[in-house]
């Protein structure tokens, strides 16, 4: 069974200092993964999306790394602002064929405090 | 990229009663998608909305409850029927671009049922 598992579930930070987000998926056969930001009330937006050659990518403060081996993903996230506060979810797509299937993470719910 | 727009934004509705939820998109795209998002979790996988087909439900989603109209390649309809409080929940419209192999989300339409 596909799945993505996503930690911490909550994290509470002071501005300023970094974070990392971890992602585990057992998901196959792996087409791409994705992070995404989501505000309270809000869709998801994308931060990064990542096939299986790529390593890293970076969308300004956001960092994500992705290791198909131990299928893992990290999303780090440098110089925090409160702006930051939000949900951030991890996707993974698998590519059967023909079609893609996506499966979701739970989410981790970031809080920037001052 | 895809701008997505979705209507109403939010609404409160009485127990029994029908809400359409309309979905608009500024490209023309193959796939749309309809997700819910309870509270504190993260999103679900309602229907595959193609163009001149019918919607594919997911398990546990059925037409009857959740009927999905999608006229042409810009836009969708959900109807969240017969309603109860458990349909209580923030509704998400999506489209993938598989040339850029990104997928959009709305801003997302947040239903109180009463």
């Amino acid at each position: 069974k596909n799945q993505v598992e996503q930690s911490p579930q909550s994290l509470i930070i002071l501005e300023g200092k970094n974070c990392t987000l971890q992602c585990n998926y057992t998901v196959s056969p792996f087409s791409n993964l994705r992070w995404y930001k989501q505000d309270t009330g809000r869709g998801p937006v994308s931060l990064t999306i990542m096939t299986f050659s790529e390593n890293t990518k970076s969308n300004g403060r956001y960092t994500a790394t992705l290791d198909a081996d131990t299928k893992q993903s990290s999303l780090h996230i440098t110089a925090s602002q409160l702006s930051d506060s939000a949900s951030y979810i991890c996707v993974v797509s698998a590519d059967p064929g023909g079609y893609q299937k996506v499966t979701f993470g739970t989410g981790t719910k970031l809080q920037v405090i001052p | 990229s895809a701008v997505i727009s979705q209507k109403p934004s939010r609404d409160i509705c009485q127990r029994g009663t029908s809400l359409t939820i309309q979905c608009q998109v500024d490209s023309q795209v193959t796939m749309m998608f309809w997700y819910r998002q309870q509270p504190g979790q993260s999103l679900t996988l309602i229907a595959t909305a193609n163009q001149g087909s019918e919607a594919t439900y997911e398990s546990g989603f059925v037409i009857d409850k959740f009927p999905i109209s999608r006229p042409n390649l810009t836009f969708s309809t959900l109807t969240v029927s017969n309603m109860s409080p458990e349909d209580s929940s923030i509704y998400l419209c999506s489209v993938e671009k598989r040339i850029h192999n990104e997928q959009f989300f709305g801003p997302g339409t947040r239903l109180t049922v009463l």
